[in-house]
């Protein structure tokens, strides 16, 4: 069965100091993995499209990187604003066609 | 500004009372989407739509219709809704199905009692 799993599920870290988020994926015919970020009482926007293995994406203290099982989203010396609930979405394959699934989110807390 | 815009914010309802949700985007997109958010259990597509006139069936379409007669509008209609509908509901929008990345609204939080 298709699955997209993130890790942890919550995540408390003090500003300054660095930690990275995985979502791992089971599916068959991976086209492309989505991260987004969702603030409290909006939609989620969107971050980074990650392709094939071996690439990464960057964007302020924001990385994210791809193997054949899994992402990984590495934030470097977050700050409080970076406070938000990543999701990650995987664009593959199915019977019925091209699907997207959604990860249940790592909702990540950065303090003073 | 490139937005997808959602309406209500908020929803209150009463069992078996139809209601609908509205979404405009003003990007000219050909694909849109109906999600619900749930705790636990993420997003989950509801029903999509390719282009005018074409809709299909997420993965949870029971207890919903949709319909697309103009490319920018696509709304979200519960005919009967029940406790269960209580969700918070997205309604993206992207060039294309998978390959680009999703515009979101700001969601409606749906309380049917």
């Amino acid at each position: 069965e298709d699955q997209v799993t993130q890790s942890p599920e919550a995540l408390r870290l003090q500003e300054g100091e660095s930690s990275s988020l995985n979502c791992s994926y089971t599916v068959s015919g991976l086209r492309g993995l989505f991260w987004y970020r969702q603030d409290p009482g909006k939609g989620p926007e969107f971050l980074f499209t990650l392709y094939s293995a071996g690439e990464e994406k960057e964007k302020e203290r924001l990385k994210a990187t791809l193997t054949k099982k899994e992402s990984f989203l590495h934030i470097t010396a977050p700050k409080p604003e970076d406070s938000a609930t990543y999701l990650c979405a995987v664009h593959h394959f199915t019977g019925g066609g091209n699907k997207l699934t959604f990860g249940t989110g790592t909702q990540l807390k950065v303090e003073l | 500004e490139a937005q997808v815009t959602q309406n209500p914010r908020y929803l209150i309802t009463v069992t078996g009372k139809k209601l609908t949700v509205t979404c405009s985007q003003n990007m000219n997109h050909e694909y849109m989407s109906w999600y619900r958010q749930d705790p636990g259990l993420g997003l989950r597509q509801i029903y999509y739509s390719m282009n005018v006139e074409v809709t299909d069936k997420g993965d949870v379409p029971e207890g919903y219709k949709v319909s697309r007669k103009e490319k920018r509008n696509f709304p979200l209609i519960l005919e009967s809704p029940s406790p269960n509908q209580t969700s918070l509901y997205f309604c993206a929008s992207s060039l294309d199905r998978g390959a680009s990345p999703l515009h979101f609204g700001n969601g409606t939080r749906l309380t049917v009692t």
